[in-house]
């Protein structure tokens, strides 16, 4: 089975622009889990999509913001960067089967950095 | 906002020793999880211990928690060079939630 995908790799942004990054999970997965990682903060939750709804979010601006596809692809949008915004963006995908304590799974990640 | 912390923040041992690092949490959990990161790459999930368990094992690795003290320890045995790597712990809260909360880590530097 192929691993979490992320694209881009690699992204660079001036302030004030938006961006879309994208996460396609392991076949099978339906729940897919975004978090941002700073030096500054450290690992931090975003968001959660399952089912193609938003089950958990995180401590964020709105400008943070995602969605889920049929196929449970998933992507997440910053708008109006800034440039804390500049960190490395994860996303972590899982069966979130019921009864079960589900092993999550993360992509490589997209670097992101604002200029 | 963190969980919680991990100590030490840096840890360098000789090949071959044994390393240990600690991660304290603030809230009562579900499950706790290490995971292995290699220079700002993905994370690797390592083990996963329950809130109802005290000990687990895999291959070189052994996990304790203590609820009680809302703390645990990973422990690598004979380590080896490819095991440089930032360690976090990262806690579940509730069953059935898929919601991940990170200490702050270890960052393990291996000398061959």
């Amino acid at each position: 089975k192929a691993g979490v995908t992320q694209t881009p790799r690699y992204l660079i942004k001036t302030r004030g622009q938006q961006v879309t990054l994208s996460c396609s999970p392991i076949s099978g997965h339906r729940s897919v889990s975004w978090y941002q990682q700073t030096p500054g903060q450290g690992l931090q939750f975003l968001f959660e999509y399952f089912s193609e709804t938003q089950r958990n979010k995180g401590n964020f601006p709105g400008r943070f913001s995602g969605r889920q596809f049929s196929n449970s692809r998933s992507e997440m949008n910053v708008s109006t960067l800034e440039l804390g915004d500049s960190a490395l963006y994860l996303c972590a995908s899982s069966l979130r089967s019921r009864g079960g304590t589900n092993n999550q799974f993360f992509g490589p990640g997209t670097r992101l950095t604002v200029l | 906002s963190q969980q919680g912390e991990e100590d030490p923040q840096a840890l360098s041992i000789q090949e071959g020793e044994n390393a240990t690092m600690n991660c304290s949490y603030k809230t009562s959990i579900n499950n706790l999880q290490w995971y292995r990161q290699n220079s700002g790459r993905g994370l690797v999930h390592l083990i996963l211990i329950r809130s109802n368990e005290r000990e687990k094992h895999s291959g070189r690795l052994r996990v304790t928690l203590d609820t009680s003290k809302k703390s645990s320890s990973l422990l690598i045995t004979a380590s080896r060079a490819a095991d440089t790597a930032s360690y976090f712990c990262a806690t579940v809260r509730n069953f059935g939630n898929e919601k991940l909360t990170f200490g702050t880590g270890t960052r393990l530097t291996i000398i061959p």
